[in-house]
């Protein structure tokens, strides 16, 4: 089937405008992730969620970040008054549920604050 | 917490040759789960194998296979007979087992070329 999927594949903004990032998961997978990758800090955690359960936000840097996922399916990034050190790669992952433990990729957003 | 370390930045292996990739990763729990993950230039993350922490026979998948060492905290990737698609960052990860800590660890990756 389908594999995870993002758009747009590439961003470029302005710095101080608002963007917004989108994960379509793997049809019935129940938990959704995302993580950034950028080359001084690697890959790090943001945020998941699973099913109607409160999100884990633990990873999001600043309340300039947040995330929603709507009907427990498409999920969508948004970062407010983008910062050059935003400029990152967004990945996006599922998995079938908490009890099954392997993630699943999408090919990423990479954004570029100028 | 848990941190994931890969010592080498950059690998190159002889086409048709073995190489081993190496992480090392520190934590308090007795239960979790370790992954290599491929990224090649297109970015997507793509799964290359998996360990059980309580599962003391190590993981093989075709030409992969890892050396899982617990009481060490050494988790080594040896990718045999090396081919020209196997170029790409490997990263290493650990994800706890128990509830409520589902997000990956990621080490900081190694670049694997290929020489033909």
């Amino acid at each position: 089937g389908a594999g995870v999927s993002q758009s747009p594949s590439n961003k470029v903004t302005e710095k101080g405008k608002d963007v917004e990032l989108r994960c379509d998961p793997i049809s019935g997978h129940t938990a959704l992730y995302w993580y950034r990758q950028s080359l001084g800090q690697g890959l790090e955690f943001l945020i998941y969620f699973q099913g109607n359960s409160a999100p884990d936000k633990s990873g999001l840097p600043s309340d300039r970040f947040s995330a929603e996922r709507t009907g427990g399916s498409v999920s969508t990034l948004t970062i407010q008054r983008t910062q050059q050190e935003d400029s990152a790669v967004y990945l996006c992952a599922s998995s079938p549920g908490l009890a099954t433990d392997t993630q699943y990729f999408g090919p990423g957003t990479r954004l570029t604050v100028l | 917490a848990q941190t994931v370390t890969q010592s080498q930045p950059e690998m190159s292996v002889q086409e048709a040759e073995t190489v081993t990739l190496s992480c090392t990763y520190d934590t308090s729990e007795s239960d979790y789960y370790l992954f290599w993950y491929k990224q090649p230039p297109s970015r997507q993350m793509i799964l290359v194998i998996r360990q059980e922490a309580y599962k003391q026979q190590n993981a093989t998948e075709n030409r992969f296979s890892v050396n899982f060492q617990k009481a060490a905290k050494s988790f080594s990737l040896k990718i045999s007979d090396s081919q020209l698609g196997d170029a790409a960052m490997y990263f290493c990860a650990y994800r706890s087992a128990g509830a409520g800590s589902y997000q990956l660890t990621f080490g900081k990756g190694t670049k694997l070329s290929v020489i033909p």
